[in-house]
């Protein structure tokens, strides 16, 4: 089993929708964690951290869930310019694992 | 506004030629971060410095080298580039290892003939 494991999609969701998704760890000594955002042939960027409170900014909201080991990504309202992959990050006693990524088509 | 920086954006060589990435930040972060990602794939990190402190991922061919003269700077080379180096090479720095969120430069397209 990868210690990141996100669903590839696509997700194909119609402009003004909300959509989610999750990335799942398998260590439970992970410490720290972030979603990435990257456009195609471009580097990631981020886009938030992700708190044990649970963090949101904007139309984003990003949630940890310690108990069954797996971060969350809402995007509401979604905008044409949210196509995009999404990269789980998580890291744990100076590792960094990224997640292979969840990619996002927003349709018109 | 550039905060990290890589030249060249393409670079094109042929195989068994070394050749030399370069990385330059303005962040003044400690930690500077050398990535290969091939498409459709995750980064995957190939080695890290802590200042001076170099960190080699455990699976990183020998092939791979880095340098890191100064805070600035950090260099990745590739002795002998084979056709499965294809790649894109990110660079990125971060305040601290671990817990600290990552910046990423633009990257560089490598092209071995």
């Amino acid at each position: 089993r990868k210690e990141v494991e996100q669903d590839p999609g696509p997700f194909n969701v119609p402009e003004g929708a909300t959509v989610a998704f999750n990335c799942t760890y398998s260590n439970s000594a992970s410490q720290s964690f972030f979603w990435y955002r990257q456009d195609c042939r471009k580097e990631p960027k981020l886009l938030m951290s992700v708190y044990s409170s649970g963090n949101e900014d904007g139309r984003f909201t990003a949630q940890l869930n310690r108990a069954s080991q797996y971060i969350s990504l809402l995007i509401r309202d979604s905008k044409l310019s949210d196509s995009a992959t999404y990269l789980c990050v998580v890291n744990r006693d100076d590792k960094i694992i990224f997640g292979k990524g969840t990619r996002l088509h927003i349709l018109p | 506004d550039a905060m990290v920086i890589q030249n060249p954006r393409y670079q094109v060589t042929q195989f068994g030629k070394p050749v030399t990435l370069s990385c330059s930040q303005t962040l003044n972060h400690n930690v500077m971060y050398w990535y290969q990602q091939k498409s459709s794939q995750a980064p995957k990190l190939l080695f890290h410095y802590y200042d001076k402190d170099f960190n080699n991922e455990a699976d990183t061919p020998d092939n791979f080298q880095s340098r890191r003269p100064n805070t600035s700077f950090c260099f990745l080379d590739i002795r002998s580039p084979g056709l499965g180096d294809a790649a894109m090479y990110l660079c990125a720095t971060s305040m601290g290892q671990a817990s600290y969120e990552q910046y990423f430069g633009p990257g560089t397209r490598l092209t071995v003939t």
